[in-house]
């Protein structure tokens, strides 16, 4: 497809678990975002690629948050140790100039 | 410290009534850019607009059109003649260009209920 998807689309983890999410930006997308949006808010902002180059991640909340995209491709936001405060809606965005376009997201409930 | 403020948190509109959403933002940067993003329940934020902090001209979208005035902070948008089609959330963002990257920065939201 065209658009950005994000793989899987739920994920249950036990607390305490690691987990991986995956985002396929739209091909030949230089710049790559991660959001986090908790329920009833708007998105807020975690990690930036360039190509390969994580350029900012100001906004991982805690350093159980790892993102990487080894190829300038798909990227991966892992979150290790998962705590309940960690559900939310991961979605990812990809964008050639300003304009930002979002994948369906990843919704993770911590149990 | 929250720089765009979304103050409506619902509007409940009859079909074929317009409404208007509005948002305020806080930037000290003079060149930024404004944008709205519409999400339906499916969850996926669609792209609507952007605008750039020079170009102050309204700009109209079928049934969609959008209010900037730099002078009160305000980039607002209209939904006339409103259909069911329409419910979803809609975000207003800003991107500054002194911070990193073209990150956006979003408002809470507008959950817009259109009931036939």
């Amino acid at each position: 497809g065209a658009g950005v998807s994000q793989s899987p689309r739920y994920k249950v983890a036990k607390r305490g678990q690691d987990v991986a999410l995956r985002c396929d930006p739209i091909s030949g997308h230089v710049s790559l975002f991660w959001y986090q949006q908790a329920l009833g808010q708007g998105p807020e902002f975690l990690t930036y690629f360039q190509n390969e180059a994580q350029l900012d991640k100001s906004g991982l909340p805690s350093d159980r948050f790892f993102a990487e995209r080894p190829e300038g491709s798909v990227s991966t936001l892992k979150i290790q140790r998962t705590q309940q405060e960690d559900s939310a809606v991961y979605l990812c965005a990809s964008s050639l100039a300003y304009e930002q376009y979002f994948g369906p997201g990843t919704r993770l409930t911590v149990t | 410290a929250q720089k765009v403020t979304q103050a409506q948190t619902e509007i409940s509109v009859v079909e074929k009534e317009d409404v208007t959403l509005d948002c305020v933002y806080e930037t000290r940067d003079t060149t930024y850019y404004l944008f709205w993003y519409k999400q339906p329940p499916s969850g996926e934020l669609v792209f609507l607009i952007r605008r750039n902090s020079f170009d102050e001209q309204n700009e109209i979208s079928g049934r969609y059109s959008w209010n900037f005035q730099k002078s009160t902070s305000s980039f607002n948008f209209t939904i006339t003649a409103s259909q069911v089609v329409d419910s979803a959330v809609y975000f207003c963002a800003l991107s500054e260009t002194t911070d990193s990257w073209g990150k956006l920065q979003f408002g809470a939201g507008t959950q817009v209920v259109v009931t036939p």
